[in-house]
Parts: C-alpha cells; sequence; structure tokens
C-alpha cells in the first residue's frame, strides 16, 4: 500500500528553527510537495521536489532523498503565524496523489 | 482573481439523499481532483480527472461519482450518501505541469445523519 509518515505534533519558540520529516512508500514517485493548512482553512501550495536537494523559498526550505525515500520541510525565523499544520503529499503512477496525516506545528512566544 | 469554488460550503444532509457538490475553477487546468479529510487520516484522493471526459478513481472511491463535461467544472456526485461519508471535501485543480502545485477550494463540509 501507500504510505506517508510525518510526526504528528511538533511545538517551537517563535524566531527558532523547526524540520518536519516525510517518509515515504508509494506506487511510483513523481515528486513530494508541501502544503500548509491553517485550522478551518484550505491547504496552500508550499514547496515542491522532483530531483534530490534543498530548495529554498524565502524562509521555507524542502529536501528530498530520494534513494531514502525520505524529505523534509524546514521553517526557518518561526512566527505565530506559521501554526498551522503542514502536510507532505507524493504524486504516484496515474497521477494519483498521496497526503501524509499532517503535522500540526504550535509555535509559542 | 484566480480561484477554485464550491458549493455548498456547508451540507447537513439525510442517509439515503442524492446530492452534488460543485467545483469550478476560472485558471484553465486541466488536472482536478476531489480529497476528503478526515481527523488523523490527512487528506486522501477520491477521484481525479486529466481532461475533460477523462475520471479515474483515487484511493478512496466507493459511494462517489464524478463528471467532466466541461474544462471548468467537476462536480462530485453522492448517489445514496451515507454517515461514514460525513467528512470535509475539498476540491482542487491543478496545470499538471512541473511543480505539481494544487490549488485547492474552500472545503465543502458535509454531515449525514
Amino acid at each position: 500500500g501507500q504510505s506517508l509518515e510525518q510526526p504528528s505534533e511538533v511545538t517551537a519558540v517563535e524566531g527558532a528553527i523547526v524540520q518536519i520529516n516525510c517518509t515515504y512508500q508509494t506506487s511510483g514517485f513523481y515528486g513530494l510537495s508541501w502544503y500548509q493548512q491553517h485550522d478551518g482553512g484550505a491547504p496552500t501550495f508550499l514547496s515542491y521536489n522532483a530531483l534530490d536537494g534543498l530548495e529554498e523559498t524565502g524562509r521555507f526550505s524542502s529536501f528530498l532523498s530520494r534513494s531514502d525515500s525520505y524529505g523534509y520541510l524546514l521553517l526557518q525565523e518561526l512566527q505565530m503565524k506559521d501554526s498551522a499544520s503542514y502536510f507532505c503529499a507524493v504524486r504516484g503512477h496515474f497521477n494519483k496523489f498521496y497526503f501524509g496525516s499532517g503535522t500540526k506545528l504550535n509555535v509559542k512566544p | 482573481e484566480a480561484q477554485v469554488t464550491q458549493n455548498p460550503r456547508y451540507l447537513i444532509t439525510v442517509t439515503g439523499k442524492k446530492l452534488t457538490v460543485t467545483c469550478s475553477q476560472n485558471m484553465n487546468h486541466e488536472y482536478m481532483s476531489w480529497y476528503r479529510q478526515d481527523p488523523g487520516l490527512g487528506l486522501r484522493q477520491i477521484y481525479y480527472s486529466m481532461n475533460v471526459e477523462v475520471t479515474d478513481k483515487g484511493d478512496v472511491p466507493e459511494g462517489y461519482k464524478v463528471s467532466r463535461k466541461e474544462k471548468r467544472n467537476f462536480p462530485l456526485i453522492l448517489e445514496s450518501p451515507s454517515p461514514n461519508q460525513t467528512s470535509l471535501y475539498f476540491c482542487a485543480s491543478s496545470s499538471g505541469g512541473g511543480k505539481n502545485e494544487q490549488y485547492f477550494g474552500p472545503g465543502t463540509r458535509l454531515t449525514v445523519t
């Protein structure tokens, strides 16, 4: 079956750095994406990795290692508004998408 | 403004009463998809469509139908809703290009009693 594993909850303080890991096992792999979802809101796209390495977008970076079936999202200079759930997602064969169960990030002052 | 719209946003219905949740996008995206979100389970893909008249099952298609007669619209049909279909539903669209970026609608919270 398909599985994406990520921690259920992470807590960090404002200004800190936090890393959210994702390991996956899917039928086919055509890229790892990350989405942010605030309570009551819709998921919004953050980043995407198709190849190994680090992608940086402002305070957010995402890393992929295809040989390890592993990726992470790195959030720097945490702000209170970063408190949200973060989902990793894989596009597999036949354009199917698989999402992790989400990591709830709590940012404390 | 580029967006994905869904209607209704909230719906309470009874078991067995057919319903349709509409989804529309104004970005000329070829790829559209329906997801359900349940606590602790993340988002699970129900159905997706690569283009007009091309649809396929996602991970959890049982009890749902879809159609794609026009590029912009992708309705989700529950022919005979049951309580286990109580969930938060999201429609999403994507150009299908390199970044796999999906744009999500605001969600439809469905309760089946």
